[in-house]
């Protein structure tokens, strides 16, 4: 079974441009979550999908946004890149449904640069 | 509430010992609870689990327990491996948040030969 996938593994931005990234959760998996973790705050919740539906919501400026495709595909854009949004942004996928929380299986992550 | 990361602190054990991870949760709301490994350049990965109805649960080499008097989770390793040197991450997960989870500043475990 493959795991979570996440593209670009790496990349290169300057400050005021914009980033799009995606996240292809476990077959099956349609939950996804993002977290944003950094050496100074560690892993930051940003927010979670489930059925193309944003469900939860952590506290990021608007610039953060995703959204869910029907085959449960995710993606995350960051516009007007700071600095500080320099971190690896990690996607998450479960199986979850109502009735609570479950193992949340992680990608290998987006290293994010900005110059 | 959440838990942010200022510094992240080691502990050093000898192969073979047992080592002991500590982790204070901010939420008594939190009902479920989840350990994570992160190797360099990789992604968390899942260790094991505990709802808040239990305290104690048990896996492969690993066993969580889970003091809701005090707030506390701690993580015990049995005989210690070189390939156990991480980073390791508590996160709770409180009462209707669905998936979102907050995560602990995470402890890095250094294995000596």
């Amino acid at each position: 079974k493959a795991g979570v996938t996440q593209t670009p593994r790496y990349l290169i931005k300057t400050r005021g441009q914009q980033v799009t990234l995606s996240c292809s959760p476990i077959s099956g998996h349609r939950s996804v979550s993002w977290y944003q973790q950094t050496p100074g705050q560690g892993l930051q919740f940003l927010f979670e999908y489930f059925s193309e539906t944003q469900r939860n919501k952590g506290n990021f400026p608007g610039r953060f946004s995703g959204r869910q495709f029907s085959n449960s595909r995710s993606e995350m854009n960051v516009s007007t890149l700071e600095l500080g949004d320099s971190a690896l942004y990690l996607c998450a996928s479960s199986v979850t449904g109502d009735s609570g929380a479950n193992v949340l299986t992680f990608g290998a992550g987006s290293r994010l640069t900005v110059l | 509430g959440e838990s942010v990361g200022l510094h992240l602190p080691t502990l050093s054990v000898q192969e073979g010992d047992n080592s002991i991870i500590n982790c204070a949760y901010s939420n008594s709301a939190s009902d479920y609870f989840i350990w994570y490994k992160q190797e360099s350049g990789k992604g968390p990965q899942f260790i094991i689990d505990i709802r808040s109805n239990m305290d104690k649960r048990q896996g492969q080499r690993v066993t969580v327990l889970l003091n809701k008097t005090v707030k506390h989770l701690s993580l015990q390793i049995a005989a210690t491996q070189p390939g156990d040197s991480a980073v390791y991450f508590c996160a709770e997960n409180p009462r209707y948040n669905f998936n979102k989870f907050y995560f602990g500043s995470g402890t890095k475990l250094n294995v000596k030969p």
